[in-house]
């Protein structure tokens, strides 16, 4: 089955300074990679992703890039807020099934 | 506004009594999964429907069993709550297709004394 690996599992930051978290996966048939954001005792909320066929996306302080040769994807964050910390998990799906597999997790601390 | 729910948010139960968590959804989305997640830990999948097709993971324990009587229910028993079922329990939703974001629910915390 697809295995995700995410690091770093914690990163702390100065606001304003730019964060980078970054996933390697097995199966090269994955062509989905989302990214969610869980704020304590709160759910998963998705807040970027990416298709294979495309090796960036942006969303004004949010970047994902992707290297399919590489096999890795990566969460790029510019200029930091406090509001920014929380849990970031990347995913991506299981070949053939109706299912994502998740990283461990990057717990981001931005100090004001 | 179209949702996903889930009830209680917060369930206490006594080691080995049965409790049933609840998942509601607005969406129509025809997938329909349970997570467990620990502290500190990514959702862990405990199995899904697809339409009325279960899904189980291999791993997840005998003691949970899911139920999903129409498209927007879908319910968790836990048959026999152990110390170590003590958890955050997520529903999510979506169309299906890989591509499709999932929809997460508040969760139910739920404690085993």
């Amino acid at each position: 089955g697809e295995n995700v690996e995410q690091h770093p599992s914690t990163l702390s930051v100065q606001e304003g300074d730019s964060a980078v978290i970054k996933c390697t996966y097995s199966d090269s048939a994955s062509n989905y990679f989302p990214w969610y954001k869980q704020e304590l005792g709160k759910r998963p909320q998705l807040i970027i992703d990416i298709r294979s066929n495309v090796g960036e996306k942006k969303d004004q302080r949010i970047a994902v890039t992707l290297n399919k040769t590489a096999k890795h994807f990566s969460l790029h964050i510019t200029e930091t807020q406090p509001e920014d910390s929380a849990v970031y998990f990347c995913a991506a799906p299981l070949r053939g099934y109706q299912k994502v597999t998740f990283g461990t997790g990057t717990k981001l601390q931005v100090i004001p | 506004d179209a949702m996903v729910i889930q009830n209680p948010r917060y369930q206490v139960t006594q080691f080995g009594k049965p409790v049933t968590l609840s998942c509601s959804q607005t969406l129509n989305h025809n997938v329909m999964y349970w997570y467990q997640q620990k502290s500190s830990q990514a959702p862990k999948l405990l199995f899904h429907y697809y339409d009325k097709d279960f899904n189980n993971e291999a791993d997840t324990p005998d003691n949970f069993q899911s139920r999903r009587p129409n498209t927007s229910f879908c319910f968790l028993d836990i048959r026999s709550p152990g110390l170590g079922d003590a958890a955050m329990y997520l529903c999510a939703t979506n169309l299906a297709g890989v591509y499709n974001e999932q929809f997460f629910g508040p969760g139910t915390r739920l404690t085993v004394l």
